[in-house]
């Protein structure tokens, strides 16, 4: 496997269900993303961790649960979704090199997630 | 809060012309700048990053430009083809703690 690779690729899920998401990079990179993608609007960046520790908070609600248990995967518990929470969830992956201007970001292909 | 504009919104174009995209930011004091495409229902593929000590990179037909202190960048398609068609997106890194910041794209139809 090279680059970031998501799995699954497609998840429907009812509100009371609890699934995962998992994201792994294969690029050496420190630095992992969640994003989510709705319908019409801007990526949305969700969380940030720069070696494994959580360096942002988009004021995501709590039925999203990012966990960091190394550099090369992330996951997204999910829990008690609702239906306007259906979008796909992009991760990404870069350098955390603090003050470097380069951190050039790679994306995986993304988690389309049907809540019903 | 930085905010990304991308003008057009969506353009249509055909086979064989020049066209570029806009790509606007609010808060000149970024880090880089970042071209993507999306094809649909697909993540994220990079483009050209552009330094905010640089002014322009260039990739094969592609060449994107920065002009940090009026907040604006352009990317440059030469002798456009229906395989570029796809959504271009911009996004600016605005700190030292790797926020991104995306703009809504410009969505690119070229025609045969």
């Amino acid at each position: 496997e090279t680059g970031v690779t998501q799995t699954p690729r497609h998840l429907v899920m009812g509100m009371t269900n609890k699934k995962s998401l998992k994201c792994e990079q294969h690029l050496g990179h420190n630095a992992m993303y969640w994003y989510k993608q709705s319908a019409k609007k801007p990526l949305e960046l969700m969380f940030v961790y720069n070696f494994k520790e959580q360096t942002e908070n988009n004021s995501v609600p709590s039925r999203f649960s990012p966990e960091c248990p190394n550099s090369s995967h992330l996951f997204l518990h999910l829990h008690t979704l609702q239906p306007e929470d259906s979008a796909l969830y992009l991760c990404a992956s870069s350098q955390a090199s603090a003050g470097s201007s380069y951190n050039e970001q790679f994306f995986g292909p993304g988690t389309r997630l049907t809540v019903l | 809060k930085q905010e990304v504009t991308q003008i057009p919104a969506a353009l249509s174009v055909p086979e064989g012309e020049n066209l570029v995209l806009n790509c606007s930011f609010t808060d000149s004091a970024i880090y880089n700048l970042q071209w993507f495409r999306q094809d649909p229902g697909k993540g994220l593929t990079s483009l050209l990053l552009i330094q905010s000590s640089q002014r322009e990179q260039t990739s094969g037909r592609l060449n994107a430009s920065l002009d940090k202190s009026s907040g604006r960048s352009t990317l440059y398609i030469a002798a456009s083809q229906p395989g570029d068609s796809a959504t271009y997106l911009c996004a600016v890194r605005q700190d030292n703690f790797n926020k991104f910041y995306f703009g809504s794209g410009t969505k690119l139809n070229v025609k045969p």
